[in-house]
């Protein structure tokens, strides 16, 4: 059981290139997330889904896309990058969460440390 | 939206002192509050966790405490070691369903001093 995994670990970008995040998970879980970690600003939800099929946009979605084909699979692509997308984007998966029940652990995958120039 | 408000940012304790880190929520209708530790270099790793119907939560040497009347929760850590330094994140959960928009603070960088 791999849990959440991301590739790559880092990566290197030029202006206005463009590129796909890759996050997986093994454990069936139907809730999956991209976060953003910025020094001093905590991790800000990029996009989120709730299943396969099923996306929506969290609280900084603009300059990227995801897609849920599959509950295993959440990429996140960089259509055109921009140098204040240097970041650290974290991976995350929990459990379905039912309704009216409470929620359950976030899982985190290790990150990956995304460089623009 | 949820907001959520983290102090201090940044504390210091010597080795077998307390720590303690508040947090406070604007959404009255959040109903759950996990506290993450992440570690230089690491992913967040979920270390505690209160739901809304319950005021305290405790294990071992780490409780989390929740007022909702005044919008605010806060992480306890007693006898802290040196590996407790890391960096801490509170958050809250807005939706019906869970943590499908969990909204972070902005962490506090907690130092153990040998």
């Amino acid at each position: 059981n791999a849990g959440v995994t991301q590739t790559p670990k880092f990566q290197v970008l030029k202006t206005g290139q463009s590129m796909t995040l890759q996050c997986a998970q093994d454990m069936n879980h139907e809730y999956m997330s991209w976060y953003r970690q910025d020094p001093g600003m905590g991790l800000r939800l990029i996009h989120y889904s709730v299943g396969a099929g099923i996306t929506d946009q969290g609280e900084v979605p603009n300059g990227y896309n995801v897609s849920r084909s599959t509950t295993e699979d959440f990429p996140l692509r960089l259509l055109s990058a921009a140098p204040s997308q240097t970041s650290v984007y974290f991976c995350a998966s929990s459990p379905r969460i039912l309704a009216g029940r409470a929620a359950d652990t976030q899982y985190f995958g290790p990150g990956t440390r995304l460089t623009v120039l | 939206g949820e907001n959520v408000e983290q102090h201090p940012s940044t504390l210091s304790v010597q080795e077998g002192d307390s720590a303690v880190i508040k947090c406070t929520y604007s959404d009255s209708a959040s109903n759950y509050f996990p506290w993450y530790k992440q570690e230089l270099g690491k992913r967040p790793q979920l270390i505690i966790d209160i739901r809304s119907n319950v005021g305290e939560k405790k294990d071992q040497r780490i409780a989390v405490t929740l007022n909702k009347t005044a919008k605010h929760f806060s992480l306890h850590i007693t006898e802290t070691q040196p590996e407790d330094s890391a960096v801490y994140f509170c958050a809250a959960s807005l939706s019906n369903f869970g943590n499908e928009k969990l909204t972070f603070g902005t962490g506090t960088r907690l130092t153990i001093i040998p």
